[in-house]
């Protein structure tokens, strides 16, 4: 299977602000779904993005899937320090899912 | 309705002795996981399961590690002998049917410390 590319790999903003993380792949994906991590936490499932243009929201997070189905993004407005931790763009190859390198998201006050 | 259980919750051990992880799926999942997640290599796929059986193992770094799964609601990662680079989070997962986009739960993980 084939992990995908997110970047950045790191992103700190202040309380507040609005923060979007990429994900990449050089195939053309199924279908793409996003997890989050807290720190000393497990991941969560967030949403499942299925369709070629498909945009999906939850609150403030908004989540993109490519037209080409190859690239997916995650936008959250207006930062919380609750949204701290790292998400994760995940890849279905076969019946696993294979996890990339995430960006994790520092919130500060 | 529970999730995925995982013990020890924490394991601190000395290089070479055997390491046993344990793993209680979700009832009626009969897809399960082990990952293991370090700051270094991210979350790794090891294995998975489907109806009790390996389908791939190609993430098993090398023989000292050895998974099983007897039966539907249980499942083991061992270790044997450890090493200090064998230190990680360890997460078992499980989901129901493998069709296009199921959804993986997470157990809260092992946390290994291998001195």
């Amino acid at each position: 299977g084939q992990q995908v590319m997110q970047i950045p790999q790191y992103q700190h903003v202040q309380e507040g602000e609005d923060f979007t993380t990429y994900c990449n792949s050089s195939t053309t994906l199924s279908n793409i779904q996003w997890y989050k991590q807290r720190p000393g936490g497990h991941p969560v499932f967030l949403i499942q993005l299925v369709k070629s243009g498909e945009v999906k929201k939850q609150k403030r997070l908004t989540f993109q899937f490519g037209e080409a189905k190859k690239n997916s993004s995650l936008h959250i407005t207006a930062t919380q320090t609750t949204d701290v931790g790292t998400y994760f763009c995940v890849n279905q190859a076969g019946t696993a899912l294979i996890f990339g390198k995430g960006t994790t998201l520092s919130v500060s006050s | 309705d529970a999730g995925v259980i995982q013990s020890p919750r924490h394991e601190v051990t000395e290089m070479g002795q055997e390491v046993t992880l344990r793993c209680k799926p979700i009832s009626g999942h009969n897809s399960l996981f082990w990952y293991r997640q370090t700051m270094m290599r991210g979350l790794e796929l090891l294995i998975y399961f489907n109806n009790n059986v390996p389908i791939d193992d190609s993430g098993m770094p090398e023989d000292r590690f050895s998974a099983k799964m007897p039966n539907a609601s249980f499942s083991t990662l061992k270790i044997q002998p450890s090493e200090p680079r064998d230190s990680a989070v360890y997460f078992c997962a499980s989901s129901s049917s493998p069709v296009s986009g199921n959804t993986i739960y997470f157990g809260e993980g092992s946390w290994l410390t291998v001195v």
